[in-house]
């Protein structure tokens, strides 16, 4: 039971170039999350999917886009990466239909932009 | 939406004390409220949930207090030990109903042999 896995670790961009970061969990969840983490901003919420087929924008959704493959699955695409994005990116799960309502998270992928 | 405060100034404290972390919220109320843990270059990993109606929920040497009236949850961890050593986010509901978190800026604790 891997739980949470998210691919690449680390990535370096130069500015304009495109990326999908992946993201997978093994433990049957209908909600995904991908969340940004900046130094002094804390995790803030990029966009979700509450079940599979849908996705919704949170709080700092612009230059991403997100697609839910499969219940497994749910990527998030920078189309043309910018500074500003240099970020700690991680991807969470939870099963709130059973009342579970605590995340579980992957360990991240670092992306620099240069 | 939820604006959370926790204390951005680490916490400094001697092995075998209890750490008491701090959790303001302002405007409406939550039904429930979580504390999770994150190690430098990880992920944060839940640690315990407390809801409106339960005034302290304790899991091994942590306990968590959720105060309504002062809008406020307190994190303790008894005997500390330096493996405790980490940041503590604080997470509550974006607003009433949503089950989408909004999470604190976190708290270091340092625990000193």
């Amino acid at each position: 039971n891997a739980g949470v896995t998210q691919t690449p670790k680390f990535q370096v961009l130069k500015t304009g170039q495109s990326m999908t970061l992946q993201c997978a969990q093994d433990m049957n969840h209908n909600s995904m999350y991908w969340y940004r983490q900046d130094p002094g901003m804390g995790l803030r919420l990029i966009y979700y999917s509450a079940s599979e087929g849908t996705t919704d924008k949170g709080e700092v959704p612009n230059g991403y886009n997100v697609s839910r493959l499969n219940k497994r699955e749910f990527s998030l695409r920078l189309e043309s990466a910018a500074p500003s994005q240099t970020s700690v990116y991680f991807c969470a799960s939870s099963e709130v239909s059973a009342g579970g309502l605590e995340q579980y998270f992957g360990p991240g992928t670092r992306l620099t932009v240069t | 939406s939820q604006k959370i405060e926790q204390n951005s100034e680490a916490l400094n404290i001697q092995e075998g004390k209890t750490a008491t972390l701090t959790c303001n919220y302002t405007n409406y109320s939550p039904a429930y409220l979580q504390w999770y843990r994150q190690d430098p270059g990880r992920g944060p990993v839940f640690l315990l949930l407390i809801r409106e109606n339960e005034k302290e929920k304790r899991k091994e040497r942590l306990k968590v207090t959720f105060d309504t009236t002062l809008k406020q949850s307190l994190f303790h961890i008894t005997a500390s030990q330096p493996a405790d050593s980490a940041t503590y986010l604080c997470a509550l509901p974006q607003s009433g109903g949503s089950y989408i978190p909004t999470f604190g800026r976190g708290t270091s604790l340092i625990v000193h042999p």
